[in-house]
């Protein structure tokens, strides 16, 4: 079974400094990660994914994230925050290579950019 | 760019009543999926579907619960006899293929449903 934890509900950092968001993830089969961004009243829009391919991937609005196997983890970061960056964060896995597609989420974490 | 579209975005029911869920997923895909956040918790998954028929549900998806594809381009889900629990927003996703290296769910805007 697949699952993913999120450390820290809420992360407030201030605008210009660097986010971290945490994603630790547990799979029983080499696992397809993804950072799902949602902003208020809106659904869910893919930030970045890995797909076994580069370690270090690069998604829109200046985010990357790195796959770390021995760790297990899966963290999101920016180098410097914007005020528009201010939504909640997902993690997720699935194991869509051995066909099993369905996403697993973690609990989020609501970002908040301090002026 | 194409988008996933639900409609409608808020519906409110009476405990015990039907509602039906309407999504439009993106032309060209062909799996499609329905999850539920309900507030303040984690997104969950509900349902795939694929080919006409269901290839994955949850605990969460029982006997209440049903999709349908009754078009070339909609996806519904059916809550026959709404409990309060049902409250929820609900995701519809589609992606063009499965266990490929390039997929991506895309998401639906979702369906906030209020069960009084």
């Amino acid at each position: 079974a697949q699952s993913v934890t999120q450390l820290g509900s809420h992360v407030s950092v201030s605008e210009g400094a660097l986010v971290l968001l945490r994603c630790n993830y547990s799979s029983s089969v080499p696992p397809y990660l993804f950072w799902y961004v949602q902003y208020p009243n809106q659904g869910l829009q893919l930030l970045l994914k890995y797909t076994s391919a580069a370690t270090l991937v690069k998604g829109i609005n200046g985010f990357e994230a790195e796959f770390k196997k021995s760790e297990t983890s899966f963290h999101l970061t920016k180098p410097s925050a914007h005020m528009s960056d201010a939504a909640e964060y997902f993690c997720a896995v699935s194991e869509a290579n051995f066909g099993n597609e369905k996403l697993t989420f973690g609990t989020g974490t609501r970002l908040t950019i301090i002026p | 760019e194409p988008e996933v579209t639900q409609t409608p975005s808020h519906q409110v029911t009476q405990m015990g009543q039907e509602v039906i869920l309407r999504c439009v997923p993106i032309s060209n895909h062909l799996y499609f999926y329905w999850y539920r956040q309900i507030l303040g918790q984690k997104v969950e998954f509900l349902v795939s579907f694929y080919n006409n028929e269901i290839s994955e549900k949850s605990e969460i998806f029982d006997d209440q619960f049903s999709v349908e594809r009754p078009d070339g381009s909609n996806f519904t889900l059916k809550i026959r006899s709404t409990k309060l629990e049902d409250s929820a927003m609900y995701f519809c996703a589609s992606t063009p293929m499965r266990g490929q290296s390039t997929d991506t769910q895309y998401f639906g805007p979702g369906t906030r449903l209020t069960v009084l």
